[in-house]
């Protein structure tokens, strides 16, 4: 089975250009997290999604980053304009309902967009 | 409020030694507890999660994890490392929210 997919694996931009992030989450999984992992702060949690809408946006560091979920098999997060300081490596990761609900069932990361701001 | 601990940042050990990676929480009540490796370079990878029953799990890649809830603890352990094992360990918990709570993440370097 495919895993979670993200692009581009790179992505180096000067700063004040617009960087979009992308990725296709594990199909049938119905919660989509984005990280970002620096060394400094470690992994935060930016945002999730249950069901394509956003119920947690609170990580998001300002209004410049913006996060959708158009439909279950796609999720975009966006920078607009873009900083040196959100230099990083950006994740998502996706998993499906448990049983239970919450969190008994784990998340499954791709392999991460690390992202160069000039 | 959850809470996770992991208090070693760097570990080295020898290839063939045994390893134990500690992981503490904080929580009320019995937390679902999961521990991630993570490789240069790459997203991190289930190698163990333990939501209730056996307090002794096993993962993938010979790891074992025990459930201590006397003392809050999930330590990672291994028999034997090999140098592929060289890598961050990452332990998570999560509870009565849709958030899994990371730690700091452990570096493991492993000599020859």
């Amino acid at each position: 089975d495919a895993g979670v997919i993200q692009s581009p694996r790179h992505e180096v931009t000067e700063m004040g250009q617009e960087v979009t992030l992308r990725c296709k989450p594990i199909s049938g999984h119905d919660y989509l997290f984005w990280y970002r992992q620096t060394m400094m702060r470690g992994l935060e949690l930016l945002i999730y999604f249950n069901n394509n809408v956003p119920i947690d946006d609170s990580g998001m560091p300002e209004d410049r980053f913006s996060a959708k979920m158009p439909n279950a098999s796609f999720s975009t997060l966006k920078i607009q304009p873009s900083e040196p300081r959100d230099s990083a490596v950006y994740f998502c990761a996706s998993r499906r309902t448990g049983g239970t609900g919450f969190s008994n069932q784990p998340q499954h990361f791709g392999d991460g967009t690390r992202l160069s701001i000039l | 409020a959850q809470s996770v601990t992991q208090p070693d940042i760097h570990i080295t050990v020898s290839e063939g030694a045994s390893l134990e990676l500690r992981c503490n929480y904080s929580y009320g009540a019995t937390p679902y507890l999961f521990w991630y490796v993570q490789s240069p370079g790459q997203g991190l990878q289930l190698l163990l999660k333990y939501f209730s029953g056996d307090t002794l799990v096993q993962g993938i890649k010979g790891f074992e994890a025990e459930f201590k809830r006397s003392q809050s603890s999930f330590n990672l352990r291994k028999p034997s490392v090999h140098w592929s094992d060289a890598a961050e360990y990452f332990c998570a918990v999560g509870a009565n929210t849709d958030k899994l709570i990371f730690g700091t993440g452990t570096r493991l370097q492993v000599f020859p």
